[in-house]
């Protein structure tokens, strides 16, 4: 069974502070998403990592594939109260179906 | 922009109800999924359908069925809801998008057995 994990699974920081959020498989995925969601509402695609030792940035967040394609990291700078919310990594299988992480719940304080 | 629906936000049945639960796609996506998303143990699949008329089990299929009469359709069936079955229900759908499938969710409808 393929597993993803997240780390930290709660995190609470305040206006302007940078953060890395984990997110480490034992499994090799074709190409790994990150996902935000708000309460009560379903998660929204911020972005796909294809390829092994690929960055890419989105404004202030920036996410990277481990070069083995197991593994990835989120990471935000001078995180915004806007920031707030449930960060899910999600792998995928070739197309056959997607496994998520439990997620890093995140806080930013103003 | 893609859009996926679901029928309802939120929902109450009682135990032994049979429950329905939609979704639609109006992006032409072949593949749709149905997951259950409950605290401290993240999304989990349920049913997932590549075509009309296709099913896959995911990983948690007991006590689900689901029907894909139509494309664009994907259903979720409690045949007799349980109160282990309260959760928040999220189907998406997804798409090839060069080299990788993108998924992309309804918002939601929490279901709550009583």
């Amino acid at each position: 069974t393929q597993l993803l994990e997240q780390s930290p699974q709660f995190l609470s920081i305040q206006e302007g502070e940078n953060l890395t959020v984990y997110c480490n498989s034992s499994s090799v995925f074709s190409s790994l998403q990150w996902y935000r969601q708000e309460p009560g509402e379903g998660p929204v695609l911020l972005v796909t990592v294809v390829t092994g030792g690929e960055v890419k940035k989105l404004k202030r967040l920036t996410f990277q594939f481990g070069d083995a394609r197991k593994d990835s990291s989120l990471h935000i700078t001078a995180a915004q109260p806007g920031d707030t919310g449930l960060y899910l990594c999600a792998g995928d299988n070739y197309g056959q179906n997607f496994v998520f992480g439990p997620g890093t719940r995140l806080s930013v304080l103003p | 922009d893609v859009k996926v629906t679901q029928s309802s936000r939120y929902l109450v049945k009682r135990t032994g109800e049979k429950v329905f639960l939609e979704c639609v796609q109006d992006m032409d996506h072949e593949n749709m999924f149905w997951y259950r998303q409950d605290p401290g143990l993240g999304l989990r699949l349920i049913y997932f359908s590549y075509d009309v008329k296709m099913k896959e089990k995911g990983d948690i299929p007991e006590g689900y069925s689901v029907s894909r009469e139509k494309k664009e359709r994907f259903s979720l069936i409690l045949e007799s809801a349980s109160t282990n079955q309260t959760s928040m229900y999220l189907c998406a759908s997804s798409l090839l998008q060069g080299q990788t499938y993108e998924q992309y969710f309804g918002p939601g409808t929490r279901l709550t057995v009583t």
